[in-house]
């Protein structure tokens, strides 16, 4: 299984919601990654979990909360966002975090389009 | 701060023909490139890594270069077909962390049957 798997595809919330994205990977990586992508940008980095524990915290809004309930699983816990922040929300795996001396190859799931209203 | 730019933006050309996709980045000291290519609305799929040391990697139709002392890399495909439609984004690693990859903004590639 060289999947990473991502629910829900589509999301579509008003600015008082919450919601939450998951991801899922079963191929034993060790870090996982959430990404921002804008149409026609690269991907941004937004959160690394290294080992279930947070690494990297790029200065992300605290309307973005992370959960790493076990190795296998990623959450991204949603909640007050702004129209801003639509976009396509991307996990990502990688068998060691990246800089840690192993493979540095990333494993992406197709995404969850996020629309605000 | 590591920049990485890919050119062109956009290209469109015939099935069959071989085409090359360009990415250079500014500062020379890498550990890695990847190539990635991504579907409308979908995640990256990665395609090639080449470490710093190597010179080039294949994978069937793809072969990807890299020159690390002038910063630019090429991903060449032969044989194009419709199906390589999509948007082709070169990411290198400086160092540093998940912080230290930097992505280019991609070349948006359609194959025409």
């Amino acid at each position: 299984d060289t999947e990473v798997t991502q629910t829900p595809k589509h999301l579509v919330m008003g600015m008082t919601n919450k919601k939450s994205l998951k991801c899922e990977q079963h191929m034993g990586h060790r870090a996982m990654y959430w990404y921002k992508q804008k149409a026609k940008k690269p991907p941004e980095l937004m959160f690394v979990y290294s080992y279930e524990k947070l690494s990297i915290n790029e200065s992300v809004p605290s309307r973005f909360s992370p959960e790493c309930p076990n190795s296998s699983l990623l959450n991204l816990h949603l909640h007050a966002l702004q129209p801003e922040d639509s976009a396509l929300y991307l996990c990502a795996s990688s068998q060691d975090r990246i800089g840690q001396g192993g493979s540095e190859k990333l494993f992406f799931g197709s995404g969850t389009q996020l629309s605000v209203l | 701060k590591q920049e990485v730019t890919q050119i062109p933006a956009a290209l469109s050309v015939p099935e069959g023909e071989n085409l090359v996709l360009n990415c250079s980045f500014t500062d020379s000291a890498i550990y890695n490139l990847q190539w990635f290519r991504q579907d409308p609305g979908k995640g990256l799929t990665s395609l090639l890594l080449i470490q710093s040391s190597q010179r080039e990697q294949t994978s069937g139709r793809l072969n990807a270069s890299l020159d690390k002392s002038s910063g630019r890399s090429t991903l060449y495909i032969a044989a194009s077909q419709p199906g390589d439609s999509a948007t082709y984004l070169c990411a290198v690693y400086s160092g540093g962390g998940a912080d230290g990859l930097t992505f280019g903004k991609g070349t948006h590639l359609i194959i025409q049957p």
